[in-house]
């Protein structure tokens, strides 16, 4: 069964200081993995994906997340924060072997600080 | 421009209503699928579509009712909505492989 979980409900950080958004997972075949972000009263928008090439994954925005198998995690950063990128952040593990099924984590809300 | 379209975007409506949100693409895409989203609890799968007249129930299918007639359209159906089913509703589609959905802007039910 495929599940994931985020580390950390909120983050904070400062204005220009880098981001860290943590996420493992576990999956039963090798995973398909993403990220995506919802700004508030907005739909969700894919920042980047793992699809079983480089493990080092970049995203729109600045964004990057590296898939470490032996950690089974997919943690998302971002060198230095901007004050829009304050969001609510969610990773997603799927299955293509399920009908494309995604499954969430609870999400990360970032903060940034002026 | 290629999107998911959600209507209507709030909605408020009283216990037992029947009620219906619809979603459609316009990417021809095979995969369809319907989510909420409730504080703490990050989105749950309602029920997705592989393919017109293909349906199969997700994690939180009770009280929901979906139909795949036609490609573009999966509409999601609320035979008596209860309180319980005050939520934040998004509709995504995807094509096959992993590409990753498309998500609509969301619906915001409430049901008094």
């Amino acid at each position: 069964a495929q599940s994931v979980t985020q580390l950390d409900s909120h983050v904070s950080v400062s204005e220009g200081t880098p981001v860290l958004l943590r996420c493992n997972y576990s999956s039963s075949y090798s995973p398909s993995l993403f990220w995506y972000v919802q700004h508030p009263n907005k739909g969700l928008q894919l920042l980047l994906k793992y699809t079983s090439a480089a493990t080092l994954v970049k995203g729109i925005n600045g964004f990057e997340a590296e898939f470490k198998k032996s950690e089974t995690s997919f943690h998302l950063t971002k060198p230095s924060a901007h004050m829009s990128d304050a969001a609510e952040y969610f990773c997603v593990v799927s299955d293509p072997n399920t009908g494309n099924q995604f499954y969430f984590g609870t999400g990360t809300s970032l903060t940034v600080i002026p | 421009e290629a999107q998911v379209t959600q209507n209507p975007r709030y909605l408020i409506t009283v216990t037992g209503k029947k009620l219906t949100v619809t979603c459609s693409q316009n990417m021809n895409h095979e995969y369809m699928s319907w989510y909420r989203q409730d504080p703490g609890l990050g989105l749950r799968q309602i029920y997705y579509s592989m393919n017109v007249e293909v349906t199969d129930k997700g994690d939180v299918p009770e009280g929901y009712k979906v139909s795949r007639k036609e490609k573009r359209n999966f509409p999601l159906i609320l035979e008596s909505p209860s309180p319980n089913q005050t939520s934040l509703y998004f509709c995504a589609s995807s094509p096959p492989g992993l590409s990753g959905y498309t998500f609509g802007s969301g619906t915001r039910l409430t049901v008094v």
